[in-house]
């Protein structure tokens, strides 16, 4: 059972350049998210989709995009990547969406960007 | 509204002594409360969770927490301390009738000492 896998593992980016972060879950979950984690900061949430076809905005949305055309795959896209989003990026998915369901996290990628 | 809060940035134990990770939390409703732990180098993984009930609530690895409404807590314990439980530990938030995504903690490194 993979549960949700992350690709790449790391990645090094120049600034200005166009990155996407897969994420793909396999236990048919409704509900994805994608975090940040900083140092200092926790998890700070970026983006979610409660069902395929449909994405909201999280906390630091700006500088992010997501699509959710299926169940499974949910990436995450930087458009121009900039210094300040070098980080630790988590994809989660949870069965439904509702508050009292709890979530399952990828392996993580972590990003640097110079 | 939901936030929660993790007042210590680390806390350190003796193996085989008791432990506890402190989390308070302020919501508009009832709430859904959550612990993750995550290893160096991985994703977080869900220990436990309280929706209702009972307030002491079990988990894995021998790790409880205890519900209390009046002092808004949900405080990690474990009744003897390993090595192994060395890492960092969430508190997660969030309640009925609000937004169903879960606030993070900004996270407790726990230190066992041989």
């Amino acid at each position: 059972i993979a549960g949700i896998t992350q690709a790449p593992t790391s990645q090094i980016l120049a600034a200005g350049r166009r990155m996407t972060l897969r994420c793909t879950q396999d236990m048919r979950h409704n509900a994805m998210y994608w975090y940040r984690q900083d140092l200092g900061l926790g998890l700070r949430l970026i983006h979610y989709s409660n069902t395929a076809g449909t994405t909201g905005k999280g906390e630091v949305p700006d500088g992010y995009s997501v699509s959710r055309a299926n169940t499974d795959d949910f990436p995450l896209t930087l458009a121009s990547a900039v210094p300040s989003q070098t980080s630790v990026y988590f994809c989660a998915s949870s069965v439904l969406a509702g508050g009292y369901n709890e979530q399952f996290f990828g392996p993580g990628t972590r990003l640097t960007v110079l | 509204a939901q936030s929660v809060a993790q007042p210590e940035d680390q806390v350190n134990v003796a193996e085989g002594n008791p432990l506890t990770v402190k989390c308070t939390y302020s919501v508009s409703g009832n709430p859904y409360l959550f612990w993750y732990v995550q290893y160096p180098n991985r994703g977080l993984q869900f220990l436990l969770k309280y929706i209702t009930g009972d307030n002491l609530v079990k988990g894995s690895y021998g790790f409880e927490a205890e519900f209390n409404k009046s002092q808004t807590s949900f405080h990690l314990k474990k009744p003897s301390a390993l090595v192994s439980d060395s890492a960092l530990y969430f508190c997660a938030v969030s309640y009925s009738g609000g937004s169903y995504i879960p606030t993070f903690g900004r996270g407790t490194s726990l230190i066992v000492h041989p």
